[in-house]
């Protein structure tokens, strides 16, 4: 068990650009998360996984982002047209059904910047 | 709506100094707990939770208790150390259908020697 993994961890791109952040969860966990964190705020939640149905979204989540899970294990997360406002730590966690209580495991993040 | 309210920070301390980071809470229900802490370039890790009130708990010398009638969760440690200095995150997780975590800003901890 390798925890939750993030690629990449650093991503610069210019305004206008489309950009996609991939995390991969622990293998047995069937719940995927995805937040976002900006300089000084706690992370924000955005969407939520369960296998490859997605199941909550957020009102954060502007029609320029969307989310996927194929196949119930990876996942991807795309920016069309990024935002100066978009740049951020995005943050990827993972859980088992019925262990919510007990925390999630959270990847190290993808730190987004929009120049 | 849920949230959480943490202390604001940064929070400057010496090594051995006792430390209480306050959290209060409006939730509905009966939320589930958290204390995350972030070190510098990592991402968030789980320190404790409590799933009911009165509910203490603890890990690395941390601890917090559950106090549903003052809806807190405060963070306390006895004696810190450098190693200590990060970033905490209190968070609660309310059940009722959603799976989201909402966490407090964070108070940033900073230990010296």
């Amino acid at each position: 068990d390798t925890g939750v993994s993030q690629d990449p961890r650093h991503k610069i791109t210019k305004r206008g650009q489309n950009v996609t952040f991939r995390c991969d969860p622990i293998s047995e966990h069937n719940r995927l998360y995805w937040y976002r964190q900006t300089l000084g705020q706690g992370p924000e939640f955005l969407t939520y996984f369960q296998n490859e149905a997605q199941l909550e979204k957020s009102r954060l989540l502007s029609d320029r982002f969307s989310a996927e899970r194929p196949k119930g294990s990876f996942s991807t997360l795309e920016i069309q047209r990024t935002e100066q406002g978009d740049s951020a730590m995005y943050l990827c966690a993972s859980s088992s059904s019925g262990t919510e209580n007990y925390g999630y495991t959270f990847g190290s993040g993808t730190r987004l910047t929009v120049v | 709506g849920n949230s959480v309210t943490q202390m604001e920070g940064p929070v400057t301390l010496s090594e051995e100094a006792f430390l209480t980071i306050n959290c209060t809470y409006t939730a509905t229900g009966y939320p589930s707990l958290f204390w995350y802490v972030q070190y510098p370039g990592e991402g968030l890790q789980l320190l404790l939770k409590a799933t009911k009130a009165d509910d203490k708990g603890s890990n690395k010398g941390f601890e917090a208790t559950y106090r549903k009638e003052t809806t807190s969760f405060h963070l306390e440690k006895g004696s810190v150390q450098v190693s200590d200095s990060a970033v905490y995150f209190c968070a609660l997780h309310s059940g009722a259908g959603s799976y989201q975590l909402t966490f407090g800003k964070g108070t940033k901890l900073s230990v010296i020697p």
